[in-house]
């Protein structure tokens, strides 16, 4: 079956750190630029960030109110995609969504995991 | 940024009939727009890319259509089933943006 699934949500201090993880079944995930996008509570969906395809690198592109916060990172060997985040805020509380798009120039999401909440309180 | 605007915010709608929801970008975009459906307390889902291109396995009953600054959905046929937030989104220019969703009630 084509799926995702992420894993490694919690609850973390602020200025704490947390590393979620995104499983990949049913295709190989390097072919693929993959996503993250999170969505408070009650609220709308923001797009965190992208990792390009193996082709491509895995060069990586980031939304302003994360970057040199977050890292999106690609672990091969088990077909996964990884967020690793650092010097966490409240504000960074959400439902943290990988995605699968199409791979090379414009590429629109085809695939959504089914999340993995986050929650950064004292 | 490129910035997003869906209308309306929230809409109602009978069984058996149709909908359109439009999403204006701040800038031109081309065709590179994608629609998701999210039902309530679910993850989103892929209807639509390039303007007007259904996902695989999603219905008919979508369709959408615009280019450059100005798209709209539009769903036919209604079904309590298609109860949820639908939202736009550019991926035309990092960072990728969506619209704000616009909450369909049946």
């Amino acid at each position: 079956e084509i799926q995702l699934v992420e894993s490694g949500g919690g609850l973390v201090q602020p200025g704490g750190s947390l590393r979620v993880s995104c499983a990949a079944s049913g295709f190989t995930s390097s072919d693929h630029y993959m996503d993250w996008v999170r969505q408070a509570p009650g609220k709308g969906l923001e797009w965190v960030g992208r990792s390009r395809n193996k082709a491509s690198s895995y060069s990586t592109e980031y939304a302003a109110s994360v970057k040199g916060r977050f890292t999106i990172s690609r672990d091969a060997s088990e077909n996964s995609l990884l967020l690793q985040m650092k010097s966490l805020k409240t504000e960074d509380t959400a439902m943290y969504y990988c995605t699968r798009a199409a791979g090379g120039g414009y590429s629109a999401s085809d695939l959504w995991g089914q999340g993995t909440m986050v929650t950064v309180s004292s | 940024d490129i910035q997003m605007t869906q209308s309306p915010a929230s809409l109602s709608a009978s069984v058996g009939g149709t909908v359109t929801i439009t999403c204006r970008a701040s800038q031109g975009i081309g065709g590179h727009l994608a629609w998701f459906q999210q039902k309530p307390g679910k993850a989103p889902k892929s209807l639509i890319y390039a303007a007007s291109s259904l996902q695989s396995g999603v219905p008919s009953k979508f369709s959408g259509s615009g280019s450059g600054t100005d798209f709209s959905l539009t769903i036919s046929n209604l079904q309590p089933e298609d109860v949820a937030t639908y939202y736009c989104q550019q991926y035309n220019n990092y960072p990728l943006t969506f619209g704000q969703g616009t909450r369909l009630e049946i």
